[in-house]
């Protein structure tokens, strides 16, 4: 049974500040992996999506790294901002006959501080 | 990408009634995945809805508790019945366009 964990579970930090937020997973066979935004009390918003064969992928500020291999990626925010403050989750997809299925992880809270 | 509109976004329930959540897509899909988030916690996949077949539910979940509709490509229903305090959470309706995964608003459920 694929398990998905993130570290840390919270981070606060000041304004502009780099971080890094981890995901592992302990299964190797993956479809993709997504990262997610949700702000309190909200749905999920997208952010990145890596598929299997791909190694990273940026948006703006940001940018996410995976290791199938080791069963490992990265959320990369340069220059936080106060407006980054929410929860982001990772999620690993297996295909499977009953379709693309999500399993999630614990999330880390983040709040960024001015 | 899909735009998903979910129907209420919040309500407070007494124990023992049902709620009926509404999930409408803007484009037609072949699955549709309803999540619940308890509070604190992160989601869990509660079934798989099918148009044309019944949902399939994991390990956890029954039809009994959580039936689910899907009477065309854009539209699913979840229903929870019977409802205990247990059930506040969030619950949401996800699609998937290509390998992406998209979600709605969520269903913020208070059972009181």
């Amino acid at each position: 049974k694929q398990e998905v964990t993130q570290i840390p579970a919270a981070l606060s930090v000041p304004e502009g500040e780099n971080l890094v937020l981890n995901c592992s997973f302990t299964d190797s066979a993956i479809y993709n992996l997504q990262w997610f935004r949700q702000d309190p009390g909200k749905g999920l918003t997208s952010l990145l999506l890596i598929q299997s064969s791909q190694r990273e992928q940026t948006s703006g500020r940001l940018n996410a790294s995976l290791d199938k291999s080791s069963g490992r990626s990265t959320l990369y925010i340069a220059a936080s901002q106060p407006g980054d403050s929410a929860t982001y989750l990772c999620a690993v997809s297996a295909l499977t006959g009953g379709g693309n299925k999500l399993t999630f992880g614990t999330g880390t809270q983040l709040k960024v501080e001015l | 990408s899909a735009v998903i509109s979910q129907k209420p976004s919040r309500d407070i329930c007494q124990r023992g009634t049902s709620l009926t959540i509404q999930c409408q897509v803007d484009s037609q899909v072949t699955m549709m995945f309803w999540y619940r988030q308890q509070p604190g916690q992160s989601l869990t996949l509660i079934a798989t809805a099918n148009q044309g077949s019944e949902a399939t539910y994991e390990s956890g979940f029954v039809i009994d508790k959580f039936p689910i509709s899907r009477p065309n490509l854009t539209f699913s229903t979840l229903t929870v019945s019977n409802m205990s305090p247990e059930d506040s959470s969030i619950y949401l309706c996800s699609v998937t366009g290509g390998p992406e995964a998209f979600f709605g608003q969520g269903t913020r459920l208070t059972v009181v």
